[in-house]
């Protein structure tokens, strides 16, 4: 089974700045992979499919790059509503997630 | 409206069954891949099953695998999980999710198996 490793597992910055979350796959899952927002309360919802592909909806400041084994998503000019918990899935095989980055404002 | 409903989410004793079922709405249901997503109550996303558009292929998480059965009705729209053997460790809020990206995610139904 592919191990999909996210870090850093906390992330504290200040609105208007810039969070760089980082995911890792045990094994090369090429561009098959997706970044996901979970706020409190909510259901997850998708930010970025195909590693950077932004999903319908997102804002701009969102982005996601990488390939094989190393992925990064790139949130710029954070924003309060942003602080939530940012997982990635890849969908190579099978569909396993990352265990999860909280980011707080 | 394109929406997914779970429900049949509730308590459950170690070691029974209870059937999961998500309504299918506003888009071709028939023409996607569905998975089940679970959460356990403050920790992560945890991909249990998945199955094909016409339901004849199906890939389970080794955790779930021989006690969890994932099927579709295309005609009614609607998509199953059935969870027997159930433990303690399956309880969760379950979610029922559009793939293959995931972009559509229902509420979810909550699992508690405790006696």
């Amino acid at each position: 089974e592919i191990v999909m490793t996210q870090s850093p597992a906390t992330l504290s910055v200040s609105p208007g700045e810039r969070a760089t979350l980082s995911c890792r796959a045990s094994q090369s899952v090429s561009s098959n992979l997706a970044w996901y927002q979970q706020r409190p309360g909510q259901a997850p919802r998708l930010l970025i499919y195909a590693a950077s592909t932004r999903a319908t909806g997102i804002p701009a400041r969102f982005s996601g790059s990488g390939s094989e084994t190393e992925f990064t998503l790139t949130i710029s000019s954070l924003q309060s509503e942003d602080s939530a918990v940012y997982y990635c899935q890849q969908y190579d095989s099978r569909g396993t997630f990352g265990q999860g980055t909280k980011v707080e404002i | 409206e394109v929406q997914l409903v779970e429900s049949g989410g509730g308590l459950v004793q170690p070691g029974g069954s209870l059937r999961l079922s998500c309504a299918a709405s506003g888009f071709t249901f028939s023409s996607y891949w569905m998975y089940w997503v679970r959460q356990a109550p403050g920790k992560g996303l945890v991909w249990v099953a998945r199955i094909n558009s016409d339901g004849r292929s199906t890939r389970y998480a080794d955790s779930v695998k021989g006690r969890f059965t994932v099927s579709r009705d295309n005609a009614e729209n609607i998509l199953y999980l059935q969870m027997n053997s159930l433990r303690a460790e399956d309880s969760a809020v379950y979610y029922c999710v559009r793939a293959v990206y995931l972009d559509l995610w229902g509420q979810g139904t909550l699992v508690t198996v405790s006696s």
